[in-house]
């Protein structure tokens, strides 16, 4: 297996445009985890799916931000407008349940200008 | 609410010593302690992990230590090597079954000098 897929690696993007990264957990992996990094507040935890349902939305900063996963194999997260202070890492994480060992996938890296 | 501290935030040591890092969290079901590697650029990656049914686990040169009473448990790794350079994570479980999470703590930057 690939390991857990993030695309794109790289994005950069003006104020007030959509903007949507895309995940590809590992196979046969039931939990999916959106974390989002910054130097100010670390890794936090932005929504988690379990069997492709949301379990809890809770980090999800503001309306701007949704996570969808249609699928097993595939979850978005779109940010629309975007704006400046979104400008971060983003992971994608999955594990086979929910708390256990999660795998990271290699990140975006989000600049809004 | 779900929290997970950890200290110190930055770590500078000489090659051959050896570090430690501490984590406290809040949440006493609390289950599940993975810590996490972070090389700069990089993704996390687990470098050990700990359940509560153990109070300390070993590998190699690196070992975690939890104390479920306090709620903290702890990383440690001895001969510490430039290649150890790098940000470690400790995280925390919080809920269980299809229904728990991670909560991360923000992170110590060690620095292992040659």
């Amino acid at each position: 297996d690939a390991g857990v897929i993030q695309s794109p690696r790289h994005e950069v993007t003006e104020m007030g445009q959509e903007v949507t990264l895309r995940c590809k957990p590992i196979s046969g992996h039931n939990s999916l985890f959106w974390y989002r990094q910054t130097m100010m507040r670390g890794l936090e935890l932005l929504i988690y799916f379990n069997n492709n349902v949301p379990i809890d939305d809770s980090g999800m900063p503001e309306d701007r931000f949704s996570a969808k996963m249609p699928n097993a194999s595939f979850s978005t997260l779109k940010i629309q407008p975007s704006e400046p202070r979104d400008s971060a890492v983003y992971f994608c994480a999955s594990s086979y349940k929910s708390v256990a060992e999660a795998f990271f996938g290699q990140g975006t890296r989000l600049t809004v200008v | 609410g779900e929290n997970v501290e950890q200290h110190p935030s930055t770590l500078s040591v000489q090659e051959g010593d050896s570090a430690v890092i501490k984590c406290t969290y809040s949440d006493s079901a609390s289950n599940y302690f993975p810590w996490y590697k972070q090389e700069l650029g990089k993704r996390p990656q687990l470098i050990i992990d700990i359940r509560s049914n153990v109070g300390e686990k070993k590998d190699q040169r690196i070992a975690v230590t939890l104390n479920k009473t306090a709620k903290h448990f702890s990383l440690h790794i001895t001969e510490t090597q430039p290649e150890d350079s790098a940000v470690y994570f400790c995280a925390a479980s919080i809920g269980s079954g299809n229904t728990g999470k991670l909560i991360f703590g923000q992170g110590t930057t060690l620095q292992v000098k040659p």
